[in-house]
């Protein structure tokens, strides 16, 4: 079936620095997302994006934390700067549509970002 | 405040029997109702979902029970197979209002006693 590729599949960073988190969706697919999930939480929505755009964000999505998809590459998560508690493993999704009943979201395997 | 509740964290069955795995919600404005399972290794996966005109959804072994009025939802796994072993999370989200949003359950673990 479709798949949503993350890169990497593990992170290790020192705090303060940049990181980007890469996903590669579904190919027609034109609604993207990003969760955050710490360890033994449940998964929390950060953003979704479509069309170049911001649709919705949530507290989560943080001043230091950009997304975007240029010309149709990845679909980047940035942070910069991390910080201890940005430690989590990322989710990206992707969609072909929003808002329809059984539109299902496709998940990456995530991944595991570990500041220290 | 979590909004929505899952229970139980894990849970173990024989082969054969029907589990039932529970979610809760605050949140009376959200009107569409999936259910992820994710088997170790691999990426979350839509499973079954419900919108609230109904109160039961069925897909072969797989059954969500939905009740409006206590704003709660459940899966029952009819016959549980060994290769139902995987984490299910419930969720929630606005769907009338366009959004893809989900809003998780923390997962429950389920596993076929050997």
């Amino acid at each position: 079936g479709p798949k949503v590729l993350q890169i990497p599949s593990h992170q290790i960073i020192d705090m303060g620095q940049m990181v980007t988190l890469n996903c590669d969706p579904v190919s027609n697919h034109l609604y993207f997302y990003w969760y955050k999930q710490i360890l033994g939480q449940q998964m929390e929505f950060l953003v979704n994006f479509y069309n170049g755009k911001v649709m919705e964000k949530s507290k989560l999505f943080k001043d230091q934390f950009s997304v975007e998809r240029p010309d149709g590459s990845y679909f980047t998560l940035k942070i910069q700067p991390t910080a201890l508690e940005d430690s989590a493993v990322y989710f990206c999704a992707s969609s072909l549509e929003a808002g329809r009943a059984n539109e299902r979201l496709f998940f990456g395997h995530g991944t595991k970002l570990s500041v220290l | 405040q979590q909004q929505v509740r899952q229970s139980p964290q894990s849970l173990t069955v024989w082969e054969g029997e029907t589990a039932i795995l529970n979610c809760s919600y605050e949140d009376s404005t959200f009107d569409y109702f999936p259910w992820y399972h994710q088997f170790p290794g691999e990426s979350p996966a839509l499973l079954i979902a419900i919108r609230p005109v109904s109160n039961k959804k069925e897909d072969g072994r797989f059954t969500i029970f939905f009740n409006k009025r206590e704003k709660k939802f459940s899966l029952h796994i009819a016959d549980s197979q060994p290769g139902d072993s995987a984490t299910y999370f419930c969720a929630a989200s606005h769907l009338g209002t366009g959004s893809n949003r989900l809003t998780f359950g923390k997962g429950t673990k389920f596993s076929l006693i050997p």
